[in-house]
């Protein structure tokens, strides 16, 4: 099985904010990498697929780069919506992998 | 709209099986595969398995390969996940999530989600 590696498990940032979250595979799985948002309760929401292309509706203010192991999620200016937890997925390859989560909390 | 409404919170006794639905509505059912994930409290996300709506093939992640068992009925654009020998690690959130890509080819991506089903697994 591939594996996804998130980095940092957890972040304190303020509003206005740029975070940056990052996530490494186990072998190079090309753009097959998906971003997602989760908020307590709630169900996941796809954020960006294919480690760069912005879901519908997505605010442009979140982006994806990277390719091979090693990709970025970037939140250029953090508003309060936004924190939540963040979780990377390959779709490279079955068994679908998820990373083990980054959360983004309020400093 | 598109949308995934997935049945109510269940408990069960370990050893007991489990079946969660997930009933599409706002688009051609048999054109976009299901995916299963779930959560355990507090945890992160895992992926179950795929079913294709079209033909009902189904692909299930190694770990759930024994116990569960995913089926569709077109009629009622419903997508099943029945999860048997249930002990108390499957106490979780499952989600259905519906694959980004149309046609006879998954993206293993999920654009739209249902609302989770709280299963509880306690003697």
């Amino acid at each position: 099985d591939i594996q996804v590696t998130q980095s940092p498990s957890s972040l304190s940032a303020s509003v206005g904010d740029r975070v940056t979250i990052t996530c490494r595979a186990s072998q190079n799985i090309r753009s097959y990498l998906n971003w997602y948002q989760q908020k307590p309760g709630k169900a996941p929401q796809l954020l960006i697929f294919g480690a760069s292309t912005l879901q519908s509706e997505v605010p442009s203010r979140f982006s994806g780069s990277g390719s091979g192991t090693d990709f970025t999620l970037t939140i250029s200016s953090l508003l309060r919506e936004d924190f939540a937890t963040y979780y990377c997925q390959q779709s490279y390859s079955a068994p679908i992998t998820f990373g083990q989560g980054t959360k983004v909390e309020i400093k | 709209q598109v949308q995934l409404v997935q049945s109510g919170a269940e408990v069960r006794k370990p050893g007991a099986s489990v079946k969660v639905s997930c009933t599409a509505s706002g688009y051609t059912f048999t054109w976009y595969y299901i995916h299963w994930v779930r959560q355990a409290p507090g945890q992160g996300l895992e992926w179950m398995g795929i079913i294709n709506p079209s033909g009902g093939s189904t692909s299930y992640a190694q770990k759930f390969q024994d116990r569960v068992t995913m089926t569709r009925d077109t009629s009622t654009s419903t997508v099943y996940m029945d999860l048997s020998s249930l002990t108390s690690d499957d106490t979780a959130v499952y989600y259905c999530g519906r694959d980004v890509g149309q046609g006879h080819v998954a993206a293993n991506a999920m654009d739209v989600w249902g609302q989770g089903t709280t299963v509880t697994v306690s003697s």
